[in-house]
């Protein structure tokens, strides 16, 4: 299947400091790419969807002025966490789609904010 | 609206003995259906996937899964299971295929006792 890849796997950070996960499409062309959220022991929550060129459409609840999503080629899409508070300690998972296929996903970014 | 429903958080079986795991769905149209295994900090690995055709779905690993309408599940069976099973399993539901995104169960912990 398709691969993507998601960077970093783990992540520390302080209180205050902005984070940035990458996720990146290496041998397709994804259009469409969505950004999941999961707390311990729970399921997945999209927080939001973004198509290439265009601006990100998020999930009712979640802050667009805190969890920057830029989707600016065809191959990567990143997610930045603005001045990361303790309780934006979760897993984040991307997937990526060329339309037509399911969405393949990342390996998942541990964030932890100290 | 979709949702998914997997009956039990957490199901624990013998080394060889068989795996069953329950997923009901809702949806007003059409559902594509998948189910995916989760080992601990990792991403999500696609097991098998119903769109359209053939009820029975043969997936990775020996498992497959039946897609019953009348019923609205996709439950996950492995006539046999090993150890390497234990993970987290989560059957998601979307209404087409890569450029929508799934709506997750939340998850049920398979535990595979020697």
């Amino acid at each position: 299947g398709a691969v993507v890849s998601q960077h970093p796997s783990r992540v520390i950070c302080k209180s205050g400091t902005s984070v940035k996960i990458e996720c990146r499409s290496l041998d397709f062309q994804a259009t469409t790419m969505f950004w999941y959220r999961q707390f311990p022991k729970q399921s997945l929550m999209l927080m939001a969807t973004s198509n290439e060129g265009s601006k990100a459409t998020y999930e009712q609840g979640v802050e667009k002025d805190k969890f920057l999503i830029n989707h600016a080629s065809l191959t990567l899409s990143t997610l930045t966490v603005t001045s990361a508070h303790p309780e934006d300690s979760s897993f984040y998972i991307c997937s990526a789609s060329s339309g037509n296929t399911e969405a393949f996903f990342g390996q998942g970014t541990r964030l932890t904010v100290v | 609206a979709q949702s998914v429903t997997q009956l039990g958080s957490h199901l624990s079986v013998s080394e060889g003995a068989l795996v069953l795991l329950r997923c009901n769905y809702s949806s007003s149209v059409p559902p594509y259906l998948f189910w995916y295994v989760q080992y601990p900090n990792q991403g999500l690995q696609l097991l098998l996937k119903y769109t359209t055709g053939a009820t029975l779905v043969k997936g990775i690993n020996g498992f497959e899964a039946e897609f019953k309408k009348s019923e609205t599940s996709f439950h996950l069976t492995k006539p046999s299971a090993h150890m390497s099973d234990a993970a987290e399993y989560f059957c998601a539901v979307s209404y087409l295929s890569g450029n929508t995104p799934l709506v997750f169960g939340k998850g049920t912990r398979l535990s595979v006792i020697a």
